[in-house]
């Protein structure tokens, strides 16, 4: 069955740096785009990143553009997400999750997140 | 960006009523819909694609409709299980956007 577990998250202080981790099992990681999608505490469900399956795109919005760096490895079945110059407003569980197809569509199978608090 | 305006924000309702959920995209998203359940402390669940595609294992009494602007999700007949809340997304284009949630309580 399709896992995705996340890994990485923590407290940090604002303008530092965070890296996570989400590895995957059950599928073809190399057949699938991959999500990043985050839930700051009590509010709804924001994107984050995509990257295709190939790692040949990325896309960001633009709150991260410049400061987070997804990336994978095919070979470990892992995901990455780099986060720089974090900010209190970055404070969120971080869910990893898979894309419905090979890019960028509906994420269907979810890690089950981790939280990264950023404060001072 | 495409906004997602979900309705109600907040719902009551008892198990075995019929329960519609309205979301509308900001502009046309053709069919490029997927709804999500989320239990508290949990991870997302995948419900429904393409606006009105039952992903595998989710219950019939779960349906989708629309195009366009303007799409629902539909529970049959509420059961205890269904108390959550619910959000859409849209995938026409990036960025990917959500909907704002509507919660399913307990009246």
């Amino acid at each position: 069955q399709v896992q995705l577990v996340e890994s990485g998250g923590g407290v940090v202080q604002p303008g530092r740096s965070l890296r996570l981790s989400c590895a995957a099992s059950g599928f073809t990681f190399s057949d699938y785009g991959m999500h990043w999608v985050r839930q700051a505490p009590g509010k709804g469900l924001e994107w984050v990143v995509v990257i295709y399956y190939d790692g040949s795109k990325k896309h960001y919005i633009d709150s991260v553009k410049g400061r987070f760096i997804i990336s994978r490895d095919n070979s470990k079945n892992t995901m990455y997400l780099q986060m720089h110059s974090l900010r209190v407003e970055d404070t969120a569980v971080y869910y990893c999750a898979r894309d419905y197809g090979a890019g960028a569509t509906s994420p269907d199978y979810w890690g089950q997140g981790t939280l990264v608090t950023v404060s001072p | 960006d495409i906004q997602m305006t979900q309705s109600p924000s907040t719902l009551s309702a008892s198990v075995g009523d019929r329960v519609t959920i309205t979301c509308r995209a900001s502009q046309s998203i053709s069919n490029w819909l997927a709804w999500y359940q989320q239990r508290p402390g949990k991870a997302p669940k995948f419900l429904i694609y393409k606006a009105s595609t039952l992903e595998t294992g989710v219950p019939l009494r779960f349906s989708g409709s629309g195009s366009g602007t303007e799409f629902t999700l539909t529970i049959s007949s509420l059961q205890p299980d269904d108390f959550a809340t619910y959000y859409c997304q849209q995938y026409d284009r990036l960025p990917l956007t959500f909907g704002g949630g509507t919660k399913v309580e307990i009246k």
